[in-house]
């Protein structure tokens, strides 16, 4: 039973474009989450990270958290072929810190 | 100046042979962890650790032994290697926040 739950399992969109990516974990003992995107043949990278319920941006990239329904989502704004990558959801344990990753989302942005 | 590096980053083992991943951090960090990525998925959690002396298992630890002789390495053995965990084997080490920073990967084929 994956904990960690992403949707679309793959997104196609064009250059300049919106991409929405979600996830929802089933375990409530988690508090943080992260997104990680990883470039074809290369390790994940930390993309940004949230705590608290809200809203963060970073450039053409806003993250969202509700707590209270564990789920988050990850907007990118004016996409890039270059943002075309596998984004990777992490949740972690409250109690033991330990990171569970989702099956990810294959975004390919369209020249 | 990689910080955090894996060897080797390929290796072909025989079914039953002994494999051993080997993973060095130059970050500090007390955590580290072992993640197994298979074709189109996730990352899912082998062994990880809260410091040297210390393994605790993961999400899929059967088959897999951890051993964590000093801050800055952390090793994953298979015993008995099988074809099923033919992979792409990720070591990272965790910072305060356990936003994790991975190493290159190893591609492992078990023949």
């Amino acid at each position: 039973q994956q904990k960690v739950q992403q949707s679309p399992e793959s997104l196609i969109v064009p250059e300049g474009g919106m991409a929405s990516l979600n996830c929802t974990s089933s375990d409530r003992n988690v508090d943080y989450f992260w997104w990680y995107r990883q470039h074809s043949g290369k390790s994940p990278k930390m993309l940004m990270s949230i705590f608290s319920n809200g809203e963060k941006e970073e450039g053409r990239f806003t993250v969202h958290l509700n707590k209270a329904s564990l789920h988050t989502s990850l907007h990118i704004r004016d996409s890039q072929p270059s943002d075309s990558a596998l984004y990777l959801c992490a949740a972690s344990d409250t109690n033991t810190g330990k990171l569970t990753f989702g099956d990810g989302t294959v975004l390919t942005v369209k020249p | 100046e990689a910080a955090v590096t894996q060897s080797p980053r390929n290796k072909v083992a025989v079914t039953g042979g002994k494999v051993t991943l080997s993973c060095n951090q130059t970050n500090n960090h007390n955590n580290m962890y072992w993640y197994r990525q298979d074709t189109g998925h996730g990352l899912r959690l082998i062994h990880y650790s809260y410091g040297a002396g210390s393994t605790e298992k993961g999400d899929i630890p059967d088959g897999y032994k951890a051993s964590r002789p000093s801050q800055e390495n952390f090793s994953l053995i298979l015993e008995l290697a099988t074809p099923s965990q033919t992979s792409v084997y990720f070591c990272a080490s965790g910072d305060t926040q356990n936003t994790l920073y991975f190493g290159a990967g190893t591609r492992l084929s078990v023949l």
